[in-house]
C-alpha cells in the first residue's frame, strides 16, 4: 500500500508561470512532510518542509500548503524557472521514523 | 567534512554474487539510512542505523544487511543478488535521526 501518493508522474509549465505539484497521504500518524527535489546523477536535496501543525509553509518561491481534513499537500513555485526543471519527491514522516516517499512527479520548465 | 558521499557511482554485478556499498556520512550525523530506489519509483526504506545499531528496518529480506562504524561511514551488503536489485541506492545522514537528513548522490547497481 502507498502511503504517500503523487498522482501526476509528469508537469510541464511555462517559464514565468506558477507550478503545483500535488501529494496525497493516507497514514493519518504522518505530522512532518517534506519536498524533495532531484536533479539526474544526483541525490534528493531538501526542498522544504512542513509540520502538520501548520497549514503553509513559504520560502522563496516555493510554499508547501497542508489541508489534514484532505490529506492533502501542495508545492506551489511562482514563478517558475528552467532550473526547477527536476523531479519533485514528497515525503512524510511521523517523530523520528523513516522517510515514506511517494513515487515522484517530473517538472518540466519550458523557457 | 561536508556532505554525503556514496562509493562507487555505478556499479554491474551477475545474479547470485554478493555486494557491498558505501557511504560516508557528515561528521557529528549519528543516524544513517539506506533507500532503494527503483525505476520510477520514489526511495523505499531499507534500514536506519543509530550509533552503529540497526533501529529500524523496512519490509527487505535479510540478505540485505548493513552496518554503520564510529568514524560515520556505513555499508550497505546484499547478498544473492537478483535481478529486480537493480535500483539506485541512497545513503542519508541526519545529526538525530528526525527530518533533517542529507542525501548522496546514490550507487547506481546493475545486476545481470
Amino acid at each position: 500500500d502507498q502511503q504517500v501518493k503523487q498522482n501526476s508522474p509528469s508537469l510541464s509549465v511555462q517559464e514565468g508561470r506558477i507550478s503545483i505539484l500535488n501529494c496525497d497521504y493516507t497514514n493519518s500518524m504522518f505530522d512532518y512532510f517534506l519536498w524533495y527535489k532531484k536533479y539526474p546523477a544526483e541525490g534528493p536535496t531538501f526542498l522544504i518542509s512542513i509540520s502538520s501543525i501548520k497549514d503553509k509553509n513559504e520560502d522563496g518561491r516555493f510554499t508547501v500548503f497542508l489541508n489534514k481534513s484532505a490529506k492533502h499537500l501542495s508545492l506551489h513555485i511562482v514563478p517558475s524557472q528552467p532550473g526547477d526543471s527536476a523531479v519533485y519527491f514528497c515525503a512524510a514522516n511521523s517523530g523520528n521514523t523513516p522517510l515514506v516517499f511517494g513515487k515522484g512527479t517530473r517538472l518540466s520548465v519550458i523557457a | 567534512e561536508t556532505g554525503v558521499t556514496q562509493s562507487p557511482t555505478h556499479l554491474i554485478k551477475t545474479r547470485g554474487q554478493q555486494v557491498t556499498l558505501r557511504c560516508s556520512s557528515q561528521s557529528g550525523h549519528n543516524t544513517v539510512s539506506w533507500y532503494q530506489q527503483a525505476l520510477g519509483q520514489g526511495p523505499q526504506f531499507i534500514f536506519q542505523y543509530y550509533r552503529e545499531e540497526e533501529n529500524g528496518r523496512g519490509n527487505f529480506p535479510p540478505r540485505f544487511s548493513g552496518l554503520q562504524f564510529p568514524n560515520y561511514s556505513s555499508e550497505l551488503n546484499v547478498n544473492a543478488l537478483e535481478l529486480d536489485d537493480s535500483a539506485l541506492y541512497l545513503c542519508a545522514s541526519s545529526p538525530d535521526g528526525t527530518s533533517g537528513y542529507t542525501f548522496g548522490s546514490g550507487t547506481r547497481l546493475t545486476v545481470v
